[in-house]
Parts: C-alpha cells; structure tokens; sequence
C-alpha cells in the first residue's frame, strides 16, 4: 500500500531555510502521470498547496511562494524534497506531502509535520 | 485569502441532507475538475470526490458532489455523527503557469 511520511525540524528560526523531506513507499515516482506535492496548514486555518513535483520533474508551485520554494525529487531513494526560504512566524504550519495519482488528485496524504517558527 | 470560497460552517441534525458550495472562476472550477477532501479533526484530509462526482471506493454513497459553471457543491444525505469534519473543495487553476488552489474550508456541525 502506499504510504508517505514528513520528516525535517520542528522548529525553524525567522530568516533560515526550511527543508523538509517526504519518504514515500508503495509507488515510483517514475510511474507516468504520477507526482508528490505539498500542502500546508497553519494551526486552526484553511489547507494551502504549496509545489508538485511530476514523474518527468515537472514542476509547479504555489505563484505567491514560488520564489521561496524549491521541490526536488531522488526517485531512487523514494524522497521528495521542499526547501522553504526565509521563514518567517506566519509560515507556521502542518505541512503535508501527498501522493498526486495520474488521474489527477491527491488520493494519499502522509500525517503531517508540525513546523513552528519562532526565534 | 482562499481563491476558492466556500461558506466557513455549515449544520445539520442526523439524517438530514447538507449541502456545501464552493465557488470559483473560469481559470479553476469554470474549466478543471473539482475534488472535494474531508478533514477529521487532527487528521490529514482524505479525498472524497474527485473529477466533480466520482468517490473513491469506500466512500459511502451519501456523500455526492455536483458542478456547474464556476461552482460546485458537495452533498452529504443522512447525516452521521461520525460526518463532523471539515471540508474542502480544490481545483486545478490554469493562471500562472497552473496551480492548484484550495477553498477555505467548512466546518460541518452535526447538532
């Protein structure tokens, strides 16, 4: 079955680059059609989607972060990895990587990583 | 701000009928599909509808979803304790490059 899970700090500083990483199990991100994305959720507020890396590593990203993300993908280590620039205390989040199934949807979602920022 | 809105509660007693919109423009839900995700509380969202009235197997037939135009709503028929959650729509947007957006999520009361 497919599986994913978040994994990096739970605590960043304001200023410092976050890096999470998604290690997922049950598919290959060499599967055509298939991707891994990120989405976020600030305590107590609405899911915000962040990047979606594809099999063919085509990326997308959120266009009100795109020039503080990047998502990269180790198809041979079954990872997929956010770097989130210059953090700041209202990116203080649950942030979740998914499973994005060829027919377009998010059908698999790891539990969640809390990330707190806060000097 | 969400780019997606949709009603931020929603109510209903055991055994009615409930129904949750989701409005958007021409770039998401007026030319992609809708999915719909329900949230537990402390848990991660799991998809309900997907490509706007498709369920995933095992969800239970009292959940259906429907669009038209720029909108699209979710139902739930007999209402269960167990359905208390919040929900939310999604959709592809085509601007920018493409991306997709989210609604701002509803939480549903089951009194």
């Amino acid at each position: 079955q497919i599986t994913l899970k978040e994994s990096g700090p739970t605590l960043v500083k304001p200023t410092q680059t976050l890096t999470l990483t998604c290690t997922f199990s049950g598919f290959s991100l060499s599967t055509s059609g298939v991707g891994v994305g990120w989405i976020r959720q600030p305590p107590g507020k609405a899911l915000e989607w962040l990047a979606l890396i594809y099999w063919d590593d085509d990326k997308r990203y959120s266009p009100s972060l795109k020039s503080r993300l990047t998502i990269t993908k180790d198809t041979s280590k079954n990872q997929v990895v956010l770097t989130m620039t210059n953090m700041d205390p209202v990116d203080t989040a649950t942030y979740y990587c998914a499973h994005y199934d060829s027919s377009g949807y998010y059908d698999y979602w790891g539990q969640g990583t809390l990330v707190t920022v806060s000097s | 701000q969400s780019v997606l809105t949709q009603p931020p509660s929603a109510s209903g007693t055991p055994g009615q009928r409930v129904t949750i919109s989701c409005s958007g423009s021409s770039s998401n839900i007026g030319s992609n599909y809708v999915y719909w995700y329900q949230q537990l509380p402390g848990t991660a969202p799991k998809l309900l509808i997907y490509r706007n009235n498709q369920r995933p197997s095992g969800v239970p037939d009292r959940f259906s979803g429907s669009k038209s135009g720029t909108s699209a709503s979710l139902a739930i028929s007999g209402l269960r304790s167990e359905d208390e959650a919040d929900y939310y729509c999604a959709a592809w947007d085509d601007s920018l490059s493409g991306h997709w957006v989210f609604g701002g999520g509803t939480k549903l009361t089951v009194l």
